[in-house]
């Protein structure tokens, strides 16, 4: 059946480091991905959106690339912060006729001071 | 407001009995979500309204959840008889249709705790 995986439930990293989270999508290939960020006790934000004809995308301290090869997403975070400190998620519309968008569980990233 | 207004934004009840959580959608915003979140989880998806096409009820767990929509205005999700596992989050996210980018807005959920 159509997933979406994102592979690790929590992320670590250093402040100033860039934090890598991976997205991956199984057989049907999206016609776009979108990145959602969510906080403790909130609803989640939109972030970013990448097409399938897209191979990255940028947005401030954001980088979101679409490889539909290897049927992956990936999300940076440059010179990361404590307060990027949240849970990202992953959506896509998994088949043709889908009109709802399915989530990936998340990754927690924590960014260490 | 501006964004996505939902009610209550607690709600503790006693199982078996029934709840009602309500969701204003951005004006304008043709299409309208309910997802559910249980504690460290994932979105599971439940409802689906665009315009006043027939919703897209596929991932609703039972028939004791149900949800209406008035037009492209308020939308309440009503859960019978409930029971503990219906415990978590609930969701609600509206979208413009006619905007380029298909991003959802969410609200704040309403947090349901059956006992």
């Amino acid at each position: 059946s159509q997933k979406i995986e994102q592979n690790s439930e929590a992320l670590n990293i250093q402040e100033g480091k860039t934090a890598t989270l991976t997205c991956n999508y199984t057989n049907y290939s999206p016609a776009y991905l979108q990145w959602y960020r969510q906080d403790p006790g909130r609803g989640p934000v939109f972030l970013l959106l990448i097409r399938e004809n897209e191979k990255e995308k940028r947005k401030e301290r954001l980088k979101v690339t679409f490889d539909t090869t290897l049927k992956q997403s990936l999300f940076h975070i440059t010179a990361s912060q404590p307060a990027d400190s949240a849970t990202y998620l992953c959506a896509a519309l998994l088949s043709g006729s889908a009109r709802q968008l399915t989530f990936g569980s998340g990754t927690q990233l924590t960014v260490l001071p | 407001g501006a964004g996505v207004s939902q009610s209550p934004s607690n709600k503790v009840t006693e199982k078996g009995k029934d709840v009602e959580l309500r969701c204003d959608p951005i004006s304008g915003h043709t299409a309208l979500y309910w997802y559910r979140q249980r504690l460290g989880q994932g979105l599971e998806f439940l409802i689906y309204f665009q315009g006043n096409s027939a919703p897209d009820k596929s991932g609703l767990p039972s028939d004791r959840f149900s949800a209406e929509r008035t037009g492209e205005s308020v939308s309440t999700l009503t859960i019978q008889r409930t029971q503990q596992e219906d415990s978590a989050v609930y969701l609600c996210a509206s979208s413009s249709r006619a905007a380029g980018t298909p991003e959802l807005f969410f609200g704040e959920g309403s947090r349901l705790t059956v006992l």
